[in-house]
């Protein structure tokens, strides 16, 4: 079966501070492709940043970046000096090689940023 | 400029009436897709297609049919809604080749069926 699990539902972080959103998934495929989407107030859905299973070198772009283990089946989002706008709802997911057209998403994690 | 564009943002329709969504891309990609939001379940497919005048069974196609008369427009119809249609519905689209797959979406449509 091919699932994606976010097991955190709301985090909470003081501005400033670094946070990790984390995310397992499953797939029996050798190659993937892996995604984290933000989900805005007003229900807007962006994409972040993505992670090819065959690159071993985590990707980065802006303040977001992710901790890809692969053995553990593991990619995790990592927000740095987080702002208030950066509250919103983070999903994971994953697009397996076998087919192209799927991608499953985790339920989200609600992220609040305080003051 | 919203290369994604849904209609109506908003519905309220009746049990057992008909309901069609329209989605609308300009990025010039092959593939659409449809999704619903519920509280607690994510994003859930439905349907989706990657060329004009045909479409695939998502995840939970039950109760929905989607038309794809061409690469620009992607419609979800509720043929006969049901209270249990109430969600938030998203149109996405992506280029879909090995490379470039990342989803864009469109702003959604919030349905509520009574």
């Amino acid at each position: 079966a091919q699932k994606v699990t976010q097991t955190q539902t709301s985090i909470s972080v003081v501005e400033k501070t670094t946070v990790t959103m984390d995310c397992v998934y499953e797939t029996r495929d050798s190659s993937y492709f892996l995604f984290w989407y933000k989900q805005t107030a007003s229900g807007e859905i962006v994409f972040l940043i993505r992670q090819d299973s065959y690159k071993k070198e985590n990707a980065t772009v802006g303040h977001y970046s992710l901790n890809f283990q692969k053995p553990k089946s593991s990619i995790g989002l990592i927000i740095t000096a987080t702002q208030i706008e950066d509250s919103a709802v983070y999903f994971c997911a994953m697009r397996p090689d076998t087919n192209a057209y799927k991608v499953i998403f985790g339920k989200g994690t609600h992220l609040h940023v305080l003051p | 400029e919203a290369a994604v564009t849904q209609s109506p943002r908003s519905k309220v329709a009746v049990t057992g009436g008909k309901v069609t969504l329209s989605c609308h891309q300009t990025n010039n990609h092959d593939y659409m897709y449809w999704y619903r939001q519920d509280t607690g379940h994510g994003l859930r497919l439905i349907h989706y297609s990657y060329v004009a005048d045909s479409t695939e069974k998502g995840d939970i196609p039950d109760g929905y049919k989607a038309s794809r008369p061409s690469q620009e427009n992607f419609s979800l119809i509720l043929e006969l809604a049901s209270l249990s249609q109430t969600a938030v519905y998203f149109c996405a689209s992506s280029p879909g080749t090995f490379s470039q797959n990342t989803l864009y979406f469109g702003a959604g449509t919030r349905l509520s069926v009574l």
